[in-house]
């Protein structure tokens, strides 16, 4: 299994270009998520899936957009870049384990904006 | 969800035990304590959970204290790919995919 993938792994974008992050799992995990991750800080949830066709907003969803047509892959768009979107993004996928979860994370997306 | 509190750093010398410890005075009955790392720019990375018991795999160990308000997390032979920062989460089963990290502990490993 290759696990999560993550592609990009790096990006620049122009201040109001719009782009998706693509991130696929071939585990067959039903749940999915985005994080963010500034320098020097811990992670912070933007979007979650909970399986194909249902997703919700996390701590920070602004200025974001998610989708889940498939089990496999669930896409990051950034509608209108700013300065304050450059950080690292981690995809993750999990599965429900006698009503625990484990999370397998992906390698990130570095992205900044100018 | 509980809040944890962490020690924001820790050493540890290559080859002793690394025992990471964690308050999470808050906790409710059905409520999991996880535990995941991230090495340098990496993904952070999954270690191990429990609810009660101590649980131990071929990472680490978890010690739950009998009242549950704290645990430690017990690496037993540290390396030096061992250092990276430590999170320490406690989350109710119903919401354990949408972990919520705080700054967790930075380990480093020393030769």
């Amino acid at each position: 299994n290759a696990g999560v993938t993550q592609t990009p792994k790096f990006q620049v974008l122009k201040t109001g270009q719009s782009m998706t992050l693509q991130c696929a799992q071939d585990m067959n995990h039903e749940y999915m998520s985005w994080y963010r991750q500034d320098p020097g800080m811990g992670l912070r949830l933007i979007h979650y899936s909970v399986g194909a066709g249902i997703t919700d907003q996390g701590e920070v969803p602004n200025g974001y957009n998610v989708s889940r047509s498939t089990t496999e892959d669930f896409p990051l768009r950034l509608l209108s870049a700013a300065p304050s979107q450059t950080s690292v993004y981690f995809c993750a996928s999990s599965y429900s384990r006698g009503g625990s979860y484990e999370q397998y994370f992906g390698p990130g997306t570095r992205l900044t904006v100018t | 969800d509980a809040k944890t509190t962490q020690p924001p750093s820790m050493d540890c010398a290559e080859g002793r035990a690394a025992n990471l410890p964690c308050n999470h005075s808050t906790i409710s009955g059905n409520e999991y304590v996880y535990w995941y790392r991230q090495i340098h720019s990496q993904g952070p990375q999954y270690i191990i959970h429990g609810l009660k018991n101590n649980e131990t795999n071929e990472m680490a160990s978890l010690i739950i204290t009998e009242d549950r308000k704290s645990s430690t997390l017990i690496l037993p032979h540290a390396t030096l790919r061992d250092t990276a920062v430590y999170y320490c989460i406690v989350r109710a089963g119903t919401g354990g995919f949408k972990t919520i990290f705080g700054a967790g502990t930075r380990l480093f490993v020393k030769a």
